[in-house]
């Protein structure tokens, strides 16, 4: 079946980088785009960015100001997220999630139908 | 960005009740809307996507409708496994995808 499985949960301190994968099976990798979401406690999930995962095109979210990466190695159908810089206010769990889509003539409708499991991700000093 | 609002940001409902769940956009996104249902401790679960569309395996007492700026999730009779938290999410503009703020729904 469709799953995305996520390495274990990190500790890091403050100012270290953290990397995350994420590694797919079932369908075929470069068929699909791969978001990046991260979700602090008892807050909404927010968005960090995606790769396209054919042609490794990636967009991210500008309040991550450049402190995150996402890389994809085609071979192993894994997809990595690298957030350098960490603060306290990292503290979350990170998920890769597949991106969908469905097009209606002109339109194109995304959503994220597959996720991980998270990976908790904790800075403390 | 485009901002998320939820309303009710919480509700406490019986078994068997209908329950609606309304998000509202800062600016118009037509359908691009998408919501999940997340547990504690579990990743978020799509339920609807193009505002309207039920993904595949979610029970038919979810509906979503609305476009523009206001959507509404519908439960038409909830059932124990529903009580969850809600997140609407919009794929209009991009980056970033924003999510609203959540609506959970407990047990009366």
């Amino acid at each position: 079946q469709v799953q995305l499985a996520q390495s274990g949960a990190e500790v890091k301190k403050p100012g270290a980088s953290v990397k995350v994968s994420c590694k797919a099976s079932g369908y075929i990798f470069t068929s699909y785009t791969m978001q990046w979401v991260r979700q602090a406690p008892g807050q909404r999930p927010e968005w960090m960015g995606w790769i396209h995962t054919g042609n490794g095109n990636t967009k991210y979210s500008e309040n991550f100001q450049g402190r995150v990466t996402i890389i994809r190695d085609t071979s192993a159908s894994t997809a990595y997220m690298e957030l350098s810089s960490l603060r306290s206010a990292d503290t979350a769990v990170y998920y890769c999630a597949r991106v969908g889509m469905f097009h209606e003539g002109a339109d194109y409708y995304y959503y994220m139908d597959v996720w991980g499991e998270g990976t908790t991700v904790t800075v403390s000093s | 960005d485009i901002q998320l609002t939820q309303s009710p940001s919480f509700l406490s409902a019986s078994v068997g009740d209908r329950v609606t769940i309304t998000c509202r956009a800062s600016q118009g996104i037509s359908s691009y809307l998408a919501w999940y249902q997340q547990k504690p401790g579990k990743a978020p679960k799509l339920l609807i996507y193009a505002a309207s569309t039920l993904h595949s395996g979610v029970p038919s007492r979810f509906s979503g409708s609305g476009s523009g700026t206001e959507f509404t999730l519908t439960i038409s009779s909830l059932q124990p496994e529903d009580f969850a938290t809600y997140y609407c999410q919009q794929l209009n503009s991009y980056p970033p995808f924003t999510f609203g703020p959540g609506t959970k729904v407990d047990i009366k």
